[in-house]
């Protein structure tokens, strides 16, 4: 069975360019949660989707971000336009039903802004 | 807000002890306490999940124990080898509040 997969793996671009991270979910997960890791910072968490709807969106640093998913499938996180503090790494999660907990993460999508 | 604090930035344990991990928390009561293992460049992997109402969860050579009272979990790893260095991370409930997690180094 297939694990969360995020595409790409590394993006470098310009401040103010813009940027799209997807995260295709394991097939089945309900749940699919988005993180980001600052360099030297803790994983925190952005928002978490149940199906196609925004459970939690609380994270969300500022409205440059913008999150979809699109059909309950595959999610993808908009940084528009970018800043050079939105550098990091954006982890993608998901987890079964209602089960909080056991999250499956993808590798990681790495966003470097210049 | 919720805090979680992990004891040590990185550890270094000798081969074949027991390496101890430790998580606190603040401000939060937390359902549930879950522990993932990070490599580097890779994402978490899942590794243990305790309940408020546990007190001490095993797998293989891992042991988790939760004191809601000490607002404390604790990470055993047994018989440490040099593949369990890694990054070892806590987490707390709902959002799944993450710590800054610590790396673990096993010496041969």
């Amino acid at each position: 069975e297939a694990g969360v997969t995020q595409f790409p793996s590394h993006s470098v671009i310009e401040k103010g360019q813009t940027v799209t991270l997807r995260c295709d979910p394991i097939s089945g997960h309900d749940n699919l949660y988005w993180y980001r890791r600052v360099m030297g910072k803790e994983i925190k968490f952005l928002l978490h989707f149940v199906k196609e709807s925004k459970q939690d969106e609380s994270g969300m640093p500022n409205n440059r971000f913008l999150a979809e998913r699109t059909g309950g499938t595959y999610s993808t996180l908009k940084v528009q336009p970018a800043e050079l503090e939105d550098s990091g790494v954006y982890f993608c999660a998901s987890s079964q039903g209602t089960y909080y907990g056991e999250l499956f993460f993808g590798e990681g999508s790495r966003l470097t802004v210049l | 807000s919720q805090k979680i604090e992990q004891n040590s930035e990185a550890l270094n344990i000798q081969e074949g002890k027991t390496a101890t991990l430790t998580c606190n928390y603040t401000n939060y009561s937390p359902a549930y306490l879950q522990w993932y293992r990070q490599d580097p460049g890779r994402g978490p992997v899942f590794l243990l999940l305790i309940r408020e109402n546990e007190k001490e969860k095993r797998k293989e050579r891992l042991k988790v124990t939760f004191d809601t009272t000490l607002k404390q979990s604790l990470f055993h790893i047994t018989a440490s080898q040099p593949a369990d260095s890694a990054t070892y991370l806590c987490a707390l409930d709902d959002k799944i509040i993450f710590g800054k997690g610590t790396r673990l180094h096993i010496l041969p």
